[in-house]
């Protein structure tokens, strides 16, 4: 069975710091890996998408990385402004079968970032 | 990418009633999803609704407590029934991103639910 695993659970930075939020997941078999955004009492913003043959996906200030030999994902957040303060969750979604689309997520990391 | 809305936003309920959640996607999509999250959690799959048929459920989840209808491929509804106080979460709609491969999964906006 999946579990995915988020560190740290909670993360507090003064803007402007350049930061790296962690997601481990223990079967390497998988389709692909997507970092979504929550703030609080809402639902999830799709941040970025890496399918399983690629190494890294970027959008703006964010760069996410994908080793997935190792179980490893990083989403790295440069120059983190206040407005980046939420929840980001990574999930995991297994090969092409049909039983199934079922994406496993990890915790999350509670981001707070102060001016 | 797909729009998701769902209604209502947010409710408080009474012990005991049932409220039914509407999802409405802006494009004819194949996969909808129900996830549940309860406070200070992370997101569990209800079940995945089927067009035109049953819904799948996940483990720990049952069709009387959580009816799920699909009418077409652009709308769902989860009902949570009998509620009780430990059924207070978001309640949220996704939907998978194409029809021929699993790709990107997008998420509607939720629907808070209180259970008193």
């Amino acid at each position: 069975k999946q579990e995915v695993t988020q560190i740290p659970a909670a993360l507090s930075v003064p803007e402007g710091e350049n930061l790296v939020l962690n997601c481990s997941f223990t079967d390497s078999a998988i389709y692909n890996l997507q970092w979504f955004r929550q703030d609080p009492g809402k639902g999830l913003t799709s941040l970025l998408l890496i399918q399983s043959s690629q190494r890294e996906q970027t959008s703006g200030r964010l760069n996410a990385s994908l080793d997935k030999s190792s179980g490893r994902s990083t989403l790295y957040i440069a120059a983190s402004q206040p407005g980046d303060s939420a929840t980001y969750l990574c999930a995991v979604r297994p090969p092409n079968n049909n039983a199934g689309n079922m994406l496993t997520f990890g915790g999350g990391t509670r981001l707070m970032v102060k001016p | 990418s797909a729009v998701i809305s769902q209604k209502p936003s947010r409710d408080i309920c009474q012990r005991g009633t049932s409220l039914t959640i509407q999802c409405q996607v802006d494009s004819q999509v194949t996969m909808m999803f129900w996830y549940r999250q309860q406070p200070g959690q992370s997101l569990t799959l209800i079940a995945t609704a089927n067009q035109g048929s049953e819904a799948t459920y996940e483990s720990g989840f049952v069709i009387d407590k959580f009816p799920i209808s699909r009418p077409n491929l652009t709308f769902s509804t989860l009902t949570v029934s009998n509620m009780s106080p430990e059924d207070s979460s978001i309640y949220l709609c996704s939907v998978g991103g194409s029809q021929v491969s699993y790709n990107e999964q997008f998420f509607g906006p939720g629907t808070r639910l209180t259970v008193l």
